[in-house]
C-alpha cells in the first residue's frame, strides 16, 4: 500500500483565498483524522471521521474550516477565507478501527501539506 | 479528559549515550499509550504502543519504554543512540471511547556525534 496520501504537498496562498487539502487514506481503513501542527499550538485534531461520518469537530478552529469525506478513499478540509494565521502543516491520518474489539488502533500519517497564506 | 505531559522540550544527547524521554498522563481507569516519532518534514511514525500485557514494550529502531501506572508514566528509552535518531518524538494517550488520541507537546532529541 501506498500509505496515507496528501495533496498538495505545499500550498501557498493569499489571505482571503480558498484553500482545499486532499487526502487519500489507507484503504480498507475506517477512521480519519486531520491535524494541525504549529510551533505555537503543537499538533491539534482538527476532526476526524468513522465510516464517512464526522464523529468530533470540536477542533476546527471557525466556520471558515470544513471538512468532507464522500466516501472512503478520499477526504478534503477546505478553508474559506484563509487568513495568516490559518499556516500551518497539515496532516492527515488514518486508522483500522477503534480500540473495541481489539483493534490495533495505530494511525498512519500522511507527510502533511504545508500551508502558507501571505 | 486525558492530558499527556512531556516534561522536556529538548533533550541534547552524545552518539551511543543512552537517552530517557519523559512521558506523564492523567490517571485513568483504562489506559493505552503510544510513542510516534517525527523526522523533519515528515509525518508522524508509531514507534511502540502499549494495549495491555507486559509493561515492557519494545517498539522499532531499538527503543522501548515502560509503562508505570502507579506512577501514570510512560517513558522512552533506548540504551544507545545514533545520529539518525535526531527527529521530535511526541507520546499520545487514547481517549477512549471517543478513539481519538491525545498528543503531548512533543520532545526534540538531539544526537551530537
Amino acid at each position: 500500500d501506498a500509505g496515507v496520501i496528501q495533496s498538495p504537498r505545499h500550498e501557498v496562498t493569499e489571505m482571503g483565498q480558498e484553500v482545499t487539502l486532499r487526502c487519500k487514506p489507507i484503504s480498507g481503513h475506517d477512521y480519519l483524522f486531520w491535524y494541525r501542527q504549529t510551533m505555537m499550538r503543537g499538533l491539534e485534531l482538527l476532526i476526524y471521521f468513522n465510516n464517512n461520518v464526522p464523529i468530533d469537530d470540536s477542533g476546527m478552529p471557525e466556520d471558515r474550516f470544513s471538512a468532507k469525506m464522500p466516501n472512503a478513499s478520499f477526504s478534503t478540509l477546505k478553508i474559506q477565507p484563509s487568513e495568516p494565521r490559518d499556516s500551518a502543516v497539515y496532516f492527515c491520518a488514518s486508522s483500522l478501527g477503534g480500540l473495541a474489539g481489539g483493534k490495533s488502533y495505530e494511525q498512519y500519517f500522511g507527510p502533511g501539506t504545508r500551508l502558507t497564506v501571505t | 479528559a486525558q492530558s499527556v505531559t512531556q516534561l522536556d522540550s529538548q533533550v541534547p544527547v552524545f552518539e551511543e549515550a543512552p537517552v530517557e524521554l519523559r512521558c506523564n498522563y492523567s490517571s485513568s481507569v483504562s489506559v493505552y499509550l503510544f510513542w510516534y516519532v517525527q523526522y523533519p518534514n515528515q509525518g508522524l511514525q508509531l514507534l511502540l504502543k502499549y494495549l495491555s500485557g507486559s509493561t515492557l514494550v519494545k517498539g522499532i529502531n531499538g527503543f522501548e519504554a515502560e509503562f508505570n501506572k502507579s506512577q501514570t508514566s510512560f517513558h522512552l528509552r533506548k540504551p544507545s543512540v545514533h545520529i539518525s535518531d535526531t527527529a521530535e518524538y511526541f507520546c499520545a494517550v487514547s481517549d477512549t471511547p471517543t478513539d481519538k488520541l491525545i498528543f503531548g507537546t512533543g520532545t526534540r532529541l538531539q544526537v551530537f556525534p
